[in-house]
């Protein structure tokens, strides 16, 4: 059965430090999304990857987030320095190559940023 | 920009009845899918059922099905013979254009009644 995994599912940490969380897609899956979902603003987009360039991180904050793709079977997402705003639910999700419009979610990090 | 809502914050329904939830979507592609997508309290995403805007025909997946009415821009999903195990957030979701992001809506929280 295959998943998308999402290493740690749990991350609690102190305003300043980084955080780094990643994801394994679907094997031969070629698009890779990282989504945060928090109450007030739902779930956005941050970032999106096809053959593992990135093609969208518009919904990213430039400044304090990152999005790469070391290689076709890991996608990193890293908060640097976090901040407690940051604390939200982030899921990655992998889509297939010959169906770009159906997504399948990881099981999400969720970080708790004091 | 494409849009999703989802008028009905909540919505209760009594076991093997039948429950319908409300979206409406508005974009400008003419290429595009939509989604209702399920996170139960494991925060698991988990794709129901998906529509192609160039089908008419309404997309079923046994006890779900869609009322697709592209022209009103609506997008219902329809619940049958619903289970405790419905019990869950359920979020519309539209993509298309070239990155093929979801949008979400705000998401109507399903309860079901022993």
């Amino acid at each position: 059965d295959a998943r998308v995994t999402q290493t740690p599912r749990h991350k609690v940490t102190e305003m300043g430090q980084e955080v780094t969380m990643r994801c394994q897609p679907i094997l031969g899956h070629n698009t890779v999304f990282w989504y945060r979902q928090t109450m007030m603003q739902g779930l956005e987009l941050l970032a999106y990857f096809r053959n593992r360039a990135p093609l969208d991180d518009s919904g990213m904050p430039k400044d304090r987030f990152s999005a790469e793709m070391p290689d076709a079977t890991l996608a990193t997402l890293k908060i640097q320095p976090s901040e407690p705003r940051d604390s939200a639910v982030y899921f990655c999700a992998s889509g297939l190559p010959d169906s770009p419009y159906e997504q399948y979610f990881g099981p999400g990090t969720r970080l708790t940023v004091t | 920009a494409q849009t999703v809502t989802q008028s009905q914050p909540e919505m209760s329904v009594q076991e093997a009845e039948t429950v319908t939830l409300s979206c409406t979507y508005d974009t400008s592609e003419s290429d595009y899918y939509l989604f209702w997508y399920k996170q139960p309290p494991s925060r698991q995403m988990i794709l129901v059922i998906r529509q192609e805007a160039y089908k008419q025909q309404n997309a079923t997946e046994n006890r779900f099905s869609v009322n697709f009415q592209k022209a009103a821009k609506s997008f219902s999903l329809k619940i049958s013979d619903s289970q405790l195990g419905d019990a869950a957030m359920y979020f519309c979701a539209s993509t298309g254009g070239a990155t093929n992001k979801l949008i979400f809506g705000t998401g109507t929280l399903l309860a079901v009644q022993p």
